[in-house]
């Protein structure tokens, strides 16, 4: 199956940390990537590969793979991290793109 | 630093057929190595591939899609178009645009792929 599972919603108190996943059998094979999407604004990539985050993305951002699952982890939450996150991979058929249906993160 | 930027119609009559422009700017379409896509969000909905063109001119689309969709560049003007036909209400959207890039194989994994440079967003609404 191409298919990436993650789980609707999650929160998390200011300052602690929060790991999201994504689930799927491609992930055996490919590495996710991760995007954080706020409101009204375009998805901007956080995490991709194994662990490795862009430029100006913040170090308590950051990504594991293991198995079927991939993982953001987001240690010390802060305010502005309150988004929805993607998580996308190729899938089985080599060139396609297949996202995970969203997780919404509530920083209380 | 390299932008990205979406245009067309916010418009567009059931049956007919959608066409956006994605803009480079800042960067070069003709880089090697980069492929270019086009991503949508229905309203309240997640992301949702639409396909990908590689420079030697090699695309892949969403199965779900295949049928009505063509996505090409134009190198010289610095551009790449995407093509719906036969659009629905369903088509309607936020639709953007991204440079894709091509991570390496390991020991481990197959080589993957990453989005990353997005446009902001163009929204299209199907309707009579």
């Amino acid at each position: 199956s191409s298919e990436l599972t993650q789980e609707p919603a999650v929160s998390v108190a200011l300052g602690q940390t929060v790991t999201i996943t994504c689930q799927g059998d491609i992930l055996r094979n490919y590495y996710a990537s991760w995007y954080q999407q706020k409101p009204g604004q375009a998805p901007v990539l956080v995490i991709y590969g194994k662990n490795n985050r862009p430029s100006g993305i913040p170090d308590r951002f950051s990504g594991s793979i293991s198995g079927n699952t991939a993982s953001l982890t987001i240690t010390e939450a802060q305010a502005e991290d309150e988004a929805d996150y993607y998580c996308n991979s190729r899938d089985t058929s080599g060139y396609h793109l297949t996202f995970g249906g969203g997780t919404k993160v509530t920083v209380l | 630093r390299l932008q990205l930027q979406e245009s067309g119609p916010g418009l567009v009559r059931p049956s007919e057929t959608l066409s956006l422009t994605c803009t480079v700017s800042g960067g070069s379409l003709s880089s090697s190595g980069y492929y270019w896509a086009w991503i949508r969000q229905r309203p309240g909905k997640g992301l949702e591939w639409i396909g990908t063109l590689y420079l030697s001119g090699s695309t892949y689309y969403n199965s779900s899609l295949k049928s009505r969709v063509t996505i090409s560049m134009d190198t010289s003007d610095q551009h790449f178009s995407l093509t719906l036909n036969s659009v629905t209400a369903a088509d309607t959207a936020v639709y953007y645009c991204a440079r894709v890039e091509k991570g390496d194989a390991n020991n481990y994994y197959f080589f993957y792929f990453y989005m990353d440079v997005w446009g902001t967003g163009t929204p299209v609404t199907v309707s009579s």
